[in-house]
């Protein structure tokens, strides 16, 4: 079992580029999390997917980040224009589903993204 | 709505001594689960150990154990016999029935040999 694979593990892009970040969950695992971490702020929740289907996105930013989840295998995190206060490390994790609940989510490596 | 604090933001033990950490939280739901996480300085989180609402015994896992007061809405963190690899961040999450986690801030532990 290989974990959460995220990539890239770091991206710099300049200010107003779009970022794109990836996260592979653990196979069999239902649900897939996204979290943001910075020193100011902490561990913050972002958006979550079960069974592919977004389920909760009440911690993205309104505006330019968006979240996919196509197929079981991967989701994705995209940032439109991004700003220097989007620098952080985005965080992916996955649980297996409990009939409805949740069992301790896998976090991946995370991926820092600095933005110039 | 859901707050998890963990009031100290380091703390440091001796080699074999005994940590505490301590969480608090705030959640109107009746059910939840209390997690503890450690953040490598790599930044990889490593899950240690959890505690659901409904259990009135703590929970142990290894040398890491958890004292539950829920009546206070607190949980501390215990782990015996500290070694220098326990040393880094250490988080407390609330999981809501939907399954996010609220975090704490952390404390960060240091362990010297």
């Amino acid at each position: 079992n290989a974990g959460v694979i995220q990539t890239p593990r770091h991206k710099v892009t300049g200010k107003g580029q779009e970022a794109t970040l990836w996260c592979e969950p653990i196979s069999g695992h239902s649900a897939v999390f996204w979290y943001r971490q910075t020193i100011v702020q902490g561990l913050e929740f972002l958006t979550y997917f079960r069974n592919q289907a977004p389920i909760d996105d009440s911690g993205m930013p309104k505006e330019r980040f968006s979240a996919q989840m196509p197929n079981q295998s991967h989701s994705t995190l995209k940032i439109q224009s991004t700003q220097p206060q989007d620098s952080a490390v985005y965080l992916c994790a996955s649980s297996s589903d409990w009939g409805g609940s949740y069992a301790e989510q896998f976090f991946g490596p995370g991926t820092r993204l600095t933005v110039l | 709505a859901q707050r998890v604090t963990q009031v100290q933001p380091t703390g440091s033990s001796q080699w074999g001594e005994e940590v505490t950490l301590d969480c608090s939280y705030e959640t109107s739901e009746y059910f939840y689960r209390i997690f503890w996480y450690r953040q490598l300085f790599s930044g990889e989180m490593v899950f240690l150990i959890y505690q659901p609402s409904f259990d009135t015994q703590n929970q142990r896992s290894g040398r890491y154990s958890v004292v539950f007061q829920k009546s206070f809405k607190s949980i501390s963190l215990v782990i015996s016999a500290s070694q220098p690899e326990d040393s880094g961040t250490y988080f407390c999450a609330l999981s809501e029935p939907s399954g996010k986690l609220t975090f704490g801030e952390g404390t960060q532990v240091t362990v010297i040999s």
